[in-house]
Parts: C-alpha cells; structure tokens; sequence
C-alpha cells in the first residue's frame, strides 16, 4: 500500500532553524515533494528531489534518501509567515499518482 | 510558475442539485490532472487522476457515478459533484502537469463546496 508519514504539529522559534521529516512507503517512486500551504490556501511548490542528497533554495533546503524511504525538509532563519502546513507529496505509479501525506503544522512563535 | 485556474472559487448548493467545477491550465498543456478533496485540518486526499482523451482513474472508495471528471482538452478538465449532500461539503483542488517524465504539478485556487 501507499504510506506517508510526517509529524502532524511542529512548533519553532523566530529566526531559528526547524526540520521537518517525511518518511514513505510507496509502489514505485518517481520523485517527492515539499509544498506549503496556508489554511484556506491552494498549496505552493517548494521543492522536488528525485536523487539522493540535499537540494538548497535559499532559506528552505529539502533532502532525499531513497533506500530509506526518508526525506526532510530544512527551514532556516524562521520568520512569523512560515506559520503553515508543510505537505510532503511523492509521485508513484509513474507520474501518474501525486500521494500527499497528511501534513505538518508548523507555529512560528517570536 | 504555470497558472491553473479553478472556478468557482465558492460555492453554495443545495441537497440533491449538481455542481460542476472547471479547472484550467492558462499557458501550458495540461497532460495529467489530479482532483483533490480536503477536509479541515486535513491533507489533500487524491480522488482521481485524469488523462486528456482518456477515462479517470479513480482511487479506491471515490464513486466515480457521484464524481464526475471528464478532461477533454490539453486545458480543461471538470468535476462535477452529482446529488450532493451536505458530506460532501468541502475544498475541493484540482492539480495539473505537463508530459513528459517530471514535471512539477501546479495547483488551483481551490473550490470550497458547501451543501445545504
């Protein structure tokens, strides 16, 4: 079956650095994904690893390990707007399914 | 990044009343579109995936006869919600992509479905 698994609330202080991990079980794998998305908010892009190792995007930085099944994201400096739901997303099935797990919530506090 | 338009942004039905909800890709020809359902404090739950020309596959406890998808161009695809009922009130988000191996999937505004 498919399976994703990410912690469901995270909470961080401003300008500090907080990551939040995915773990996935999936028939086949073609990639994963890091969105965010603000409640009431269609979700935005943030990152797409489909290798091993660590993708760097300014202050976010998202990493792959296939043999593990294991995949984080990296977000530096916090600011208060980083206050959303981080959803970690892998295509399976070919391009053909795009599976989303349940999601992170994150609380920036000053 | 591509723009994919969901329409309507809200709406409001009543029990047993069809809605129907466009999504479309603006500058890039949309090959694959997904069709998403969220409930509060939920993630995006994948309803179904959508080939242009082809028939929908559903995932497994979606009623494709209650959700209808059809995408018959490179740039629109539908959804329309048969016999609704005040459960199947909720965000509904449509996702597009390209062909052609990888290809990031863009997302719609979103459509918030209430049943009354």
């Amino acid at each position: 079956g498919q399976n994703i698994d990410q912690p469901t609330e995270m909470t961080a202080t401003e300008g500090a650095i907080v990551q939040i991990n995915c773990t996935y079980q999936t028939s086949g794998f073609n990639g994963l994904f890091w969105y965010q998305q603000h409640a009431g908010e269609a979700p935005t892009f943030l990152s797409y690893n489909v290798l091993d190792g660590l993708e760097e995007k300014g202050r976010f930085s998202s990493f792959l390990s296939r043999s593990k099944g294991y995949s984080y994201l990296l977000l530096k400096e916090l600011q208060m707007k980083d206050s959303a739901s981080y959803l970690c997303a892998v295509f399976s099935g070919g391009y053909n399914k795009l599976i989303f797990g349940a999601g992170t919530r994150l609380a920036v506090h000053p | 990044g591509a723009v994919v338009s969901q329409h309507p942004s809200r709406v409001i039905c009543k029990s047993g009343t069809s809605v129907k909800i466009e999504c479309r890709s603006l500058d890039f020809q949309a090959t694959t579109m997904f069709w998403y359902r969220q409930f509060p404090k939920q993630s995006l739950m994948l309803m179904a995936t959508s080939n242009e020309g082809s028939k929908a596959t559903y995932e497994q406890g979606v009623e494709k006869d209650k959700f209808l998808i059809n995408h018959a161009s490179l740039t629109l695809s539908t959804l329309t919600v048969t016999s609704a009922h005040p459960e199947d009130s909720s965000f509904y988000i449509c996702s597009a992509r390209a062909g052609g191996g990888y290809t990031e999937a863009f997302f719609g505004q979103g459509t918030r479905l209430t049943v009354v």
